[in-house]
């Protein structure tokens, strides 16, 4: 599976838009971007995944590039229960994909 | 979370001893993974199972045994504990390889300390 590369942290003002950066420039073609958080002492939670297309859920947007080198996971209106680490993560739906989690970005919403 | 349950939830054990973790689902979900939670670490693979009695190595997976005898339960036995075994451990569920809409679920983990 490509490797991806995100912030190791990064602070949000709560209300406003939280852009969270990832970039995977070896991404192939059947790789997925996956996101995840993960907030103190619980376990990962899902948040959104796509292969090329912008994407929309309740929880957030996953922004894909063009070359899909790189995406950015919006949460619209952040507040303080965002604050976690947040994991993206690259993998193939086919063959063994087992999801392998990084150090991930401990993203804080502040007052 | 809702379909996956983790027990115990904490445990304390001494160094040498057997431990079992159990993972149940009531979610007929086909796949299931074990993962440990360290500092400076992350998530990290040790076992996974995509069926019954089907299961493989992950990435740590030495000092730790799985079986899966029914769909909804995954068992991890450390068969002689080892302080380097002390960990959070969070158990994983998925519908198909590639993960349903929703992804992975997973459970809310057991925070294990070997003494």
């Amino acid at each position: 599976d490509a490797k991806t590369t995100q912030p190791t942290s990064m602070d949000c003002a709560e209300g406003r838009a939280a852009n969270l950066p990832c970039n995977h420039s070896t991404i192939s073609g059947n790789e997925y971007v996956y996101w995840y958080r993960q907030i103190h002492s619980q376990g990962p939670q899902y948040i959104i995944h796509g292969l090329k297309n912008n994407e929309t859920n309740e929880m957030a947007s996953l922004i894909i590039t063009e070359d899909r080198k790189s995406s950015t996971l919006i949460l619209p209106h952040a507040t303080l229960r965002d604050t976690a680490v947040y994991y993206c993560i690259v993998r193939s739906s086919y063959g063994n994909n087992r999801l392998a989690f990084g150090k991930g970005n401990q993203v804080v919403v502040i007052p | 979370d809702a379909g996956i349950t983790q027990s115990p939830r904490h445990k304390v054990t001494e160094t040498g001893t057997p431990v079992t973790l159990r993972c149940h689902q009531t979610e007929n979900h086909r796949y299931m993974y074990w993962y440990r939670q360290d500092p400076g670490h992350g998530l990290r693979l040790i076992h996974y199972s995509y069926g019954v009695k089907d299961t493989d190595k992950g990435e740590v997976s030495d000092g730790y045994s799985v079986s899966r005898s029914k769909t909804e339960d995954f068992l991890l036995t450390l068969e002689s504990a080892t302080s380097s075994q002390t960990s959070v451990y969070f158990c994983a569920i998925s519908d198909r390889q590639g993960g349903d809409n929703y992804g992975y679920t997973f459970g809310s983990g057991t925070r294990l300390t070997v003494v």
